[in-house]
């Protein structure tokens, strides 16, 4: 089972439009939801992180928009950029338990 | 600089061989995990270790072994590797709490 879901599988954006990537979780004790980017040949690293009891937090041009009723999270990039195509993984656990999203193919046209 | 190194990038072997892929961290975090990585399938918890001895099974176990005999090291072990063991290799160590991960550059382990 899946336990979390993430859609879209690929993306492709103009230079400077909105990217928004959704995920949804099964589990209500997850109580940590990071994103992590990753580039090719390269392991994922983390870009931005949120706990439940905020339902946003931004991080220059990356927003998490969290909903615990829905038991939804989305990444939200703004003003997308070129040098943002990678690959976007979403998370959720707890403790030493984190689970990932099959992960968005974000390709920004220039 | 901060981070997690794996050894070897790269690994070609054949099946029913022994092998074993390396990990280290040098941020002493307590917490150290193997993810596999698949086409579709995102990434899959294989193993994780809360501290030097403590280790417990993720999601997909079968077919791996670990060992955290010191804090900083955290080696990934294929006893009989199979075919399907074929897949892109992470570890990652965090520092505890909600706390994002830091992985490694990965392993790309082939078995034919």
């Amino acid at each position: 089972q899946q336990q979390v879901k993430q859609s879209p599988q690929s993306l492709i954006v103009q230079k400077g439009g909105i990217s928004i990537i959704n995920c949804a979780y099964e589990n209500t004790a997850f109580d940590y939801f990071p994103w992590y980017q990753q580039f090719p040949g390269k392991g994922p690293a983390l870009l931005i992180a949120i706990r439940p009891d905020v339902s946003e937090k931004k991080e220059g041009r990356f927003t998490i928009s969290f909903n615990k009723s829905a038991k939804q999270f989305s990444l939200h990039i703004m003003d997308s950029q070129p040098g943002d195509s990678a690959t976007y993984f979403c998370a959720a656990g707890f403790g030493n338990q984190f689970y990932f999203g099959t992960g968005t193919s974000l390709t920004v046209i220039p | 600089e901060a981070q997690v190194t794996q050894n070897p990038r790269y690994l070609i072997t054949v099946t029913g061989k022994k092998l074993t892929v390396t990990c280290s961290q040098n941020m002493n975090h307590e917490y150290m995990s193997w993810y596999r990585q698949d086409p579709g399938l995102g990434l899959r918890q294989i193993y994780y270790s809360m501290n030097v001895e403590v280790t417990d099974k993720g999601d997909v176990p079968e077919g791996y072994k670990v060992s955290r005999k010191e804090k900083r090291n955290f080696p990934l072990i294929l006893e009989s590797p199979s075919p399907n063991q074929t897949s892109l290799y992470f570890c990652a160590s965090h520092k505890g709490g909600n706390y994002g991960y830091t992985f490694g550059s990965g392993t790309r382990l082939t078995v034919v």
